[in-house]
């Protein structure tokens, strides 16, 4: 929130499509993050990355694939491979206390 | 390796009543914690935080939490509770890389907190 911008807010998926979700960030933050929700899961991490052109696995990355070709930029690629991709998905910059997230997709497939 | 535990995923208080919601963490070290609230379709927005100093941390709408180390508690509490404040609420702990000067975040697994007219 406050300079971290989701788009879109909802996205609808034919089974065996990739699909982008876009993260956007004007705050000069260098660690971004992917999160994934699901009802009663609270929030487990996708990929991070900790400045530009680095990036690493979080603890369910399988079926994701994600770029940091610009510090401003952390775009998450939900590919074919992953199995249930229906869920919402936040993206989030890390301060130098806390976290800070953007509003969410919510992905749903068709 | 850090853990959160939240009481109950669903808790109903009355509106005017009480709100307690249970936090409880495991860390190895020193924790920093925090509490989010997260409205239906919306990103997660920070509460309160507690880093170091005083262990009752007030945050915003009027919710306050008490970091107990004894206890390895990070309960959050309001005393009047409003229909607004309907909402899930995350708490977190902080885990420290040093050597890669960064951090990571372990979050509960939410509470549900339903407010009854």
């Amino acid at each position: 929130d406050g300079g971290i911008t989701q788009s879109p807010k909802y996205l609808f998926r034919k089974e065996g499509q990739n699909v982008t979700l876009s993260c956007e960030q004007n705050l000069n933050h260098d660690a971004m993050y992917w999160y994934r929700q699901d009802p009663g899961q609270g929030l487990r991490l996708i990929y991070y990355s900790q400045i530009v052109n680095d990036f690493q696995k979080g603890d369910i990355a399988e079926g994701y694939s994600v770029s940091r070709e610009k510090k401003e930029s952390f775009p998450l690629t939900v590919t074919s491979a992953q199995k249930n991709p229906t869920a919402f998905y936040l993206c989030a910059i890390k301060a130098n206390t806390e976290a800070f997230f953007g509003q969410g997709t919510r992905l749903t497939v068709v | 390796a850090q853990s959160v535990t939240q009481l109950g995923s669903h808790v109903s208080v009355s509106e005017g009543a009480l709100v307690l919601l249970r936090c409880n963490y495991s860390s190895s070290v020193p924790p920093y914690l925090f509490w989010y609230v997260q409205y239906p379709n919306q990103g997660l927005q920070l509460l309160l935080k507690y880093t170091t100093g005083a262990t009752l941390v007030k945050g915003i709408n009027g919710f306050e939490a008490e970091f107990k180390k004894s206890e390895t508690s990070f309960h959050l509490t309001k005393p009047s509770a409003h229909m607004s404040d309907a909402a899930e609420y995350f708490c977190a702990v902080r885990s420290d890389f040093p050597a890669a000067g960064s951090y990571q975040l372990t979050f509960g697994k939410g509470t549900k907190l339903s407010v009854i007219p």
